[in-house]
């Protein structure tokens, strides 16, 4: 059960740059989010997606483009990578229907400086 | 001001002490309620689910909702050494997407 993975795991871009960060689960589950934390923020919620082909904006969608053309992909863009977006990007999902148990299920991380 | 407001810490307590972990809101709208706990480097986990106000046991762990004074608190009972992590509120108004609080590093010392 390979659950939620984020690749790349660490990367190092230069100002300017397209960057783009991987997130693939194997659940099928139709939510899928993405968040930045950042020191004294917490997690900020960029965009997220209910089903594939359905996006929406959240708290700090600026500077970030996302995509979702099958529901277990759900790739997060950097069109132009400046400083501010230096930070730890999680990916995560949860089921359609909202249960008693768990409910979003985190990524492990990516960690992104831009130089 | 930030729709979720919590404490940075850090909290540090010893072994076996009772911990309380609180956020406010400000948010009418918000109706789900949930803590996760994030070790260093990884990703949150979730710890404790609550729908509107009321409480909920779960082992070591208890949540509380207060809506009337848009209050929640976790409480941890006979901490460990394993428990020092940074604990987050998240609020949900039903649209899935989750409002965190900015996290409170607690460390338990043996």
């Amino acid at each position: 059960d390979a659950g939620i993975t984020q690749s790349p795991r660490y990367k190092i871009t230069e100002t300017g740059r397209q960057v783009t960060l991987m997130c693939h689960q194997t659940w099928s589950h139709s939510y899928m989010f993405w968040y930045r934390q950042d020191l004294g923020h917490g997690l900020r919620l960029i965009y997220y997606s209910a089903a594939a082909d359905i996006t929406d904006k959240g708290e700090v969608p600026d500077g970030y483009v996302v995509s979702r053309s099958k529901t277990e992909n759900f790739p997060l863009t950097l069109e132009s990578a400046t400083r501010s977006q230096t930070s730890v990007y999680f990916c995560a999902s949860i089921p359609l229907t909202r249960g008693q148990g768990n409910e979003q299920y985190f990524g492990p991380g990516t960690r992104l400086t831009v130089t | 001001q930030k729709e979720v407001e919590q404490d940075p810490g850090p909290l540090s307590v010893p072994e076996g002490a009772i911990v309380s972990l609180n956020c406010t809101y400000s948010n009418s709208a918000f109706q789900y309620f949930m803590w996760y706990r994030q070790y260093s480097r990884k990703g949150p986990e979730l710890l404790m689910y609550t729908y509107s106000s009321g409480n909920k046991e779960d082992g070591r762990f208890t949540a509380q909702v207060d809506k009337s004074s848009k209050y929640i608190s976790l409480f941890i009972r006979d901490s460990q050494p394993s428990d020092s992590a940074t604990y987050l509120c998240a609020c949900d108004t039903g649209r899935r997407a989750l409002t965190f609080g900015s996290g409170t590093r607690l460390q338990v010392q043996p």
